[in-house]
């Protein structure tokens, strides 16, 4: 299985400042079509996943344009312009690339 | 407006199996989609189990081995779950899940999951 592993595990975020989640991988998931299944999830307190970004830069319909998704290869990251107190949750990245679809642990984001 | 919504018992005995319904409405089971299952342990990350197509195709976590089974009611326009000889270890919130088509995980939907707790 591929895993994946996230930085921070937590990200004390003061409102209205920028914040950035690390993802890597332990292969490569670009996939023999060219493209990487790297998606990031968001799940608020008490609340389901939701999709935020998916192939990496994507942002699923609905997300507001301060989420972005950038990498390549093994290392991708997810950064947020300016936190607003709605951003508050835990934010998973997920690889698509190869079954088992694997995510990481998880990174908690808090306003300061 | 799509909804799904998880049933089932909230408590299985050790070595028994945890059944799992997902009834979709809003949408058709047969359309071309991926009904998934993940599942989260309490205060823990997530765990794909697998997910299942209309015709019977599955895609599964090999982690679980034969213990997982997943199917289509297409005359109930939903989806169940079984998980055989649990333990401790699979007490989680279950959630169910609308994926797109097309390669890449694409999670359009989510159910707002189900508790279950393996107990004697």
């Amino acid at each position: 299985d591929i895993v994946m592993t996230q930085t921070p595990p937590s990200s004390p975020v003061t409102l209205g400042q920028p914040a950035s989640i690390s993802c890597r991988s332990s292969q490569s998931l670009v996939h023999s079509d060219g493209s990487a299944y790297l998606n990031w999830l968001q799940q608020r307190p008490g609340q389901p996943p939701r999709l935020l970004i998916y192939k990496v830069s994507d942002r699923f319909p609905g997300v507001p344009d301060r989420f972005s998704g950038s990498g390549a290869g093994s290392y991708f990251t997810l950064k947020i312009s300016r936190v607003e107190a709605e951003d508050v949750g835990v934010y998973y990245c997920m690889q698509a690339t190869q079954f088992p679809y694997t995510f990481g642990q998880g990174t908690k984001l808090e306003i300061k | 407006q799509v909804q799904l919504q998880e049933s089932g018992p909230g408590l299985v005995k050790p070595s028994g199996t945890l059944s799992l319904t997902c009834a979709v409405s809003g949408d058709f089971i047969t359309s071309d989609l991926w009904w998934s299952w993940v599942r989260q342990p309490p205060g823990r990350g997530l765990e794909w189990l697998g997910e299942v197509y209309h015709s019977g195709n599955i895609n599964h976590n090999p982690s679980l081995r034969s213990r997982v089974t997943m199917s289509v009611d297409k005359s109930q326009n939903q989806f169940s779950l079984e998980l055989s000889s649990v333990t401790a270890a699979d007490t989680a919130v279950y959630y169910c899940a609308k994926v797109g088509p097309a390669r890449g995980g694409i999670f359009l939907h989510w159910g707002q999951g189900i508790l279950v707790t393996v107990s004697s």
